[in-house]
């Protein structure tokens, strides 16, 4: 298997523009999470979908983040419009429904706004 | 409510020295442990796990034990070497609500960095 695949994996962008991150996560696999890691906050948790639907979206920080999950093998991340406090290490993660709650994860994007 | 807390990094050591990552945590009812490494420019991946009290997780010469008592989950390994120079992150599942959706909570991670 190919993992979870994360693109682009480096975005650099200018304060105001839509930004839009995507995941595809492992097949099979029916939880989805959206991470986003900082050296002041660390790990935190945007948002996570099962069966493709929206479960917990309380960490999105603001209405300018939307994620959506179409379906089962793919998902976005959007930011619309983009500020330089958004800068940060997007990931994503997936895993299967009782396997222990283990999580895995792309190599993430790196999100520069200037 | 749930929260974990790991020591403070960076800690720098000789190879073959003796790690021990500190993570302690809060939570209601029987969450699993866990530890992930994040190695550079990568993402995060299971390193080792416990799902109740008094169990032993390990991999990769990587030890932590459920200690519900003083509850904690230190990392331990022996014997360090240079390529386990990475970011260690401690994490906490519980369930979140009857239809059995858990959710993890993560550490601030601790950098470890292994010098030859």
């Amino acid at each position: 298997d190919a993992g979870v695949i994360q693109s682009p994996r480096h975005e650099v962008t200018e304060m105001g523009q839509e930004v839009t991150l995507r995941c595809k996560p492992i097949s099979g696999h029916d939880y989805l999470f959206w991470y986003r890691q900082t050296m002041m906050r660390g790990l935190e948790l945007l948002i996570y979908f099962n069966n493709n639907v929206p479960i917990d979206d309380s960490g999105m920080p603001e209405d300018r983040f939307s994620a959506k999950m179409p379906n089962a093998s793919f998902s976005t991340l959007k930011i619309q419009p983009s500020e330089p406090r958004d800068s940060a290490v997007y990931f994503c993660a997936s895993r299967l429904a009782g396997s222990s709650y283990e999580q895995y994860f792309g190599p993430g994007t790196r999100l520069t706004v200037t | 409510g749930n929260s974990v807390t790991q020591m403070e990094g960076p800690v720098t050591l000789s190879e073959e020295a003796f790690l021990t990552i500190n993570c302690t945590y809060t939570a209601t009812g029987y969450p699993s442990l866990f530890w992930y490494v994040q190695y550079p420019g990568e993402g995060l991946q299971l390193l080792l796990k416990a799902t109740k009290a008094d169990d032993k997780g390990s991999n990769k010469g990587f030890e932590a034990t459920y200690r519900k008592e003083t509850t904690s989950f230190h990392l331990e390994k022996g014997s360090v070497q240079v390529s386990d120079s990475a970011v260690y992150f401690c994490a906490l599942s519980f369930t979140i609500n009857a239809g059995n959706n858990r959710k993890l909570i993560w550490g601030l991670g601790t950098s470890l960095a292994v010098n030859p």
